[in-house]
């Protein structure tokens, strides 16, 4: 069974950036036909898709957040991470991350998130 | 982008009530609309796919309709632990969006 799991550090200073890797198990991230994604969700409000990413490194990024975002893989530890620069008070969320699987691009597994605070 | 809408954005119910939730696409997204359940403290759940399609493992009594614009979740005969907050999302363009939600609670 595939399992998604978010570390990171769960508090941030403004300005700084946030770094959260995804490391997947129960199946490998070189499968062709999945992509993996970051979602995020500030307390209390919805969900905002960040970014997805393939094995082969193609990213597409949600335009408002692309001039600081980076997603990366790494095929040799089944990893895949998100960085977020220049980061402030309205980028406090509960992070995850998951996967789209075939066609459809619906996000079908996920982590459980993990808690960012954005905060000096 | 594709701006979505939910309504209600919440709605109380009783066990073995019929329960349908309306999602609105700001333009046409063919059935590229997608359903995802969340409780407290958890990740989203994948219900449906591309409109009606059921995740695996999903009860039948989800069932999703609709096309183009306006697409509906309807569950059958509610159950206690079907109290949640429902979400919609297009994936036919990226940056893909959610609804803004809807959450089921006990009457």
């Amino acid at each position: 069974q595939l399992q998604l799991q978010e570390s990171g550090p769960g508090l941030v200073k403004p300005s700084e950036t946030l770094s959260l890797t995804c490391t997947v198990s129960g199946g490998s991230i070189s499968n062709s036909n999945s992509y993996w994604g970051w979602i995020r969700q500030p307390p209390g409000k919805g969900l905002e898709w960040i970014g997805n990413i393939y094995y082969s490194g193609s990213t597409y990024y949600n335009p408002s957040l692309k001039s600081r975002v980076t997603i990366s893989v790494d095929t040799s530890k089944n990893q895949f991470s998100l960085r977020l620069s220049s980061v402030t008070a309205a980028d406090t969320a509960v992070y995850y991350c998951a996967r789209t699987f075939g066609d459809s691009d619906s996000f079908d597994s996920w982590g459980q998130g993990t808690l960012v605070t954005v905060s000096s | 982008d594709i701006q979505m809408t939910q309504s209600p954005s919440s709605l109380s119910a009783s066990v073995e009530d019929r329960v349908t939730i309306t999602c609105r696409a700001s333009q046409s997204i063919s059935s590229h609309l997608n359903w995802y359940q969340q409780k407290p403290g958890k990740a989203p759940k994948l219900l449906i796919y591309a409109t009606f399609r059921l995740q695996s493992g999903v009860p039948s009594r989800f069932s999703g309709s609709g096309s183009g614009t306006d697409f509906t979740l309807t569950i059958s005969s509610l159950q206690p632990e079907d109290f949640a907050t429902y979400y919609c999302q297009q994936s036919y363009s990226s940056p893909f969006t959610f609804g803004p939600g809807t959450k089921v609670d006990l009457k």
